[in-house]
């Protein structure tokens, strides 16, 4: 285990509707990042927040937006879905290289989010 | 922009067969090598990551990963595998301070008891 929990576990929406899936970090670490696994596939990078701010992006639509919160716990916000976005949701939580730590990843449980 | 290719999408094993994935990526600068499995229902784990020195990594379970610089490869290593290595691997680069992880397709690896 981690550390870093995610939830829901699983999500079933329609096509059109909104989702927020949900990560806390593990302990010590101030970095989020969110990936989407889709079936078959490597995890691809949505996008990564670091204190609060977003700190690079991946080929995603503006339709995918995240949050980081004083916590450092994160969401990942998807507007208008659509069925390619069924896949799992992978949150990693990690500190910055220049803070003294080589910048491993720690993946939580994932979010399966199926679009109908 | 970096890319990862995995060479095999699925491999099929005896146990005690030994095991070889490959993996090849394209950046031009320095770069974090990163191997990651995923046990059937549970989560991405590390296996093992080269991030300097010596270029044969060691990881958790008996595996190792060599990196060759000149043929920007990085494959991973297990002489002798077992059925509880049955798992799909994951393959990952990121720039020496980048800020996101790129995967490869992945490897779904089969051990037959």
């Amino acid at each position: 285990e981690t550390g870093v929990t995610q939830s829901p576990t699983h999500l079933i929406k329609t096509r059109g509707q909104q989702v927020t899936l949900r990560c806390s970090s593990q302990s010590g670490h101030n970095t989020v990042s969110w990936y989407q696994q889709a079936l078959g596939q490597g995890p691809q990078f949505i996008f990564q927040y670091y204190r609060e701010e977003e700190n690079g992006r991946g080929n995603f639509p503006p339709r995918f937006s995240g949050l980081q919160f004083p916590n450092y716990s994160s969401e990942l916000n998807v507007n208008a879905l659509e069925l390619d976005d069924s896949a799992l949701y992978l949150c990693a939580s990690s500190l910055m290289p220049w803070e003294g730590q080589d910048n491993e990843q720690f993946f939580g449980p994932g979010t399966r989010l199926t679009v109908l | 922009a970096q890319s990862v290719s995995q060479h095999n999408h699925h491999v099929i094993l005896s146990e005690a067969a030994s095991l070889e994935l490959g993996c090849n990526y394209s950046y031009g600068g320095t770069v974090n090598l990163f191997w990651y499995v995923q046990y059937p229902g549970q989560h991405l784990q590390l296996l093992l990551k080269y991030f300097s020195g010596d270029p044969l990594v060691k990881g958790i379970k008996g595996f190792e990963a060599e990196f060759i610089k000149s043929k920007f490869s990085f494959n991973l290593r297990k002489p002798s595998v077992q059925w509880s290595d049955t798992a799909e691997y994951f393959c990952a680069v990121n720039a020496r301070y980048g800020n996101k992880l790129v995967f490869g397709a992945g490897t779904i690896l089969r051990v037959k008891s």
